[in-house]
């Protein structure tokens, strides 16, 4: 089963634009991990936020968690093409990582 | 290159043949994760080790598949009798201890025929 829920599947941007990803958990976590994905090609681990962490920033990434309403948002800041892959966040409850099923975005140039 | 390696990183095999993956995680890292993940959706989780211990083989998608760490290190991945449904991306991570960030590899992409 799917921990976490990304929305939405999939996202269509212009170069230059913001990118907007969320996540939706169902349990109690210990941390919530966003990761990359180009075509084909293994996880890039992104940014690590822990349930006592409210906002993480890392370059041109924002990521926000509320464990209150069991969410987490990713913002790709002035997004580029090179941006473009599938999005996923991952749920960490002690033992494993439990992944959503994606964004796919897509940055136009 | 002191990132997750994993080995091959394409196999095609005919159905009910058994195939064995291999996994070398970042050096000092004490945890290990074996994942599949099919066209289109997120990682799923299949085993994990803590050194050498496998703490948790309940996702293992059947009994066809079995994961050995011996030595605390590297690990391999078994499928036995491979079926068309075996077919997917296997991935394996690293981390160096729990709540940790985990490095994941380029997977092995197991095509059955």
């Amino acid at each position: 089963s799917q921990q976490g829920e990304e929305d939405p599947q999939a996202l269509s941007i212009q170069e230059g634009e913001n990118a907007t990803m969320n996540c939706s958990y169902k349990t109690s976590i210990n941390n919530l991990q966003w990761y990359r994905q180009n075509s084909g090609r293994g996880l890039v681990h992104l940014i690590l936020i822990r349930s006592n962490e409210r906002e993480k920033h890392s370059g041109r990434l924002r990521v926000t968690l509320d464990t209150s309403k069991k969410s987490s948002s990713l913002l790709i800041t002035a997004s580029r093409a090179a941006d473009t892959a599938s999005y996923f966040c991952a749920t960490d409850a002690g033992n494993m990582l439990t992944f959503g099923g994606g964004t796919r975005l897509m940055v136009k140039p | 290159d002191t990132g997750v390696s994993q080995d091959p990183r394409h196999k095609i095999t005919k159905r009910g043949q058994n195939v064995t993956f291999r996994c070398d995680p970042i050096s000092e890292h004490n945890r290990l994760y074996w994942y599949r993940q099919t066209l289109g959706q997120g990682p799923e989780f299949l085993t994990y080790f803590q050194n050498e211990a496998q703490l948790e083989k309940s996702r293992l998608l059947s009994d066809r598949f079995s994961a050995e760490r011996p030595k605390g290190s590297f690990s391999t991945l078994e499928i036995q009798r491979t079926e068309q449904g075996d077919s997917a991306m296997y991935l394996c991570a690293s981390s160096l201890a729990n709540q940790d960030e985990a490095f994941f590899g380029q997977g092995t992409r197991l095509t059955v025929v």
